[in-house]
């Protein structure tokens, strides 16, 4: 199957700071990528859209100004939780169907941790 | 939108016995449902998924069915391990994404297997 690599696999930062997420795909283009976030015990919610040279389409209740996503190529997804808070401590997943395909393939996803 | 409602929340079998996920959806222009396992900390591994124009799918222990009529699908684990214990998650395409990848998941289950 196809592979999509997240990075970093985990990140503790402070308060008010920023943090970045990259999302990969590396077999494959893809033109869409999907990002997650995922509490406890709870399941995978989506957060946005992220669509390669248009500007991401963002879920309900979602911030876009907090939640920067960037799809630079057709390889490449990023998310930047600005000023972040202990609140979105969280696990972040980004999934990626190939270019016309169904099936989402998953990265490894980001614990972050907010402090 | 679309809704994804998954039964049970928790599911606690003995090792060898047979355990049932099911989910129902609302969007009837769903034609994609593919069902993941997810372990502690890691991203959402595709098991087997099933496409509109079938009923039933099965892959060795695993099994999918699919009833269009009533809008539901289930995932059927025959001769459950131990390695079976996680969380499984059934998801459907977002209402209007063209099943494009773009997946609302249901609430998820845990499943335990007792050695």
């Amino acid at each position: 199957g196809a592979v999509v690599s997240q990075h970093p696999s985990w990140v503790i930062c402070k308060s008010g700071t920023s943090v970045k997420i990259e999302c990969r795909s590396l077999d494959f283009q893809a033109t869409t990528m999907f990002w997650y976030r995922q509490f406890p015990k709870q399941s995978l919610m989506l957060m946005a859209t992220s669509n390669e040279g248009s500007k991401a389409t963002y879920e309900q209740g979602v911030e876009k100004d907090k939640f920067l996503i960037n799809h630079a190529s057709l390889t490449l997804s990023t998310l930047t939780v600005t000023s972040a808070h202990p609140e979105d401590s969280s696990f972040y997943i980004c999934s990626a169907p190939p270019r016309g395909g169904t099936e989402a393939f998953f990265g490894q996803g980001t614990r972050l941790t907010v402090v | 939108g679309e809704n994804v409602e998954q039964h049970p929340s928790t599911l606690s079998v003995q090792e060898g016995d047979s355990a049932v996920i099911k989910c129902t959806y609302s969007d009837s222009a769903s034609n994609y449902f593919p069902w993941y396992k997810q372990e502690l900390g890691k991203r959402p591994q595709l098991i087997i998924d099933i496409r509109s124009n079938v009923g039933e799918k099965k892959d060795q222990r695993i099994a999918v069915t699919l009833n269009k009529t009533a809008k539901h699908f289930s995932l059927h684990i025959t001769e459950t391990q131990p390695e079976d214990s996680a969380v499984y998650f059934c998801a459907a395409p977002l209402a209007g994404s063209g099943n494009t990848g773009k997946l609302i998941f249901g609430q998820g289950t845990t499943l335990q297997v007792k050695p």
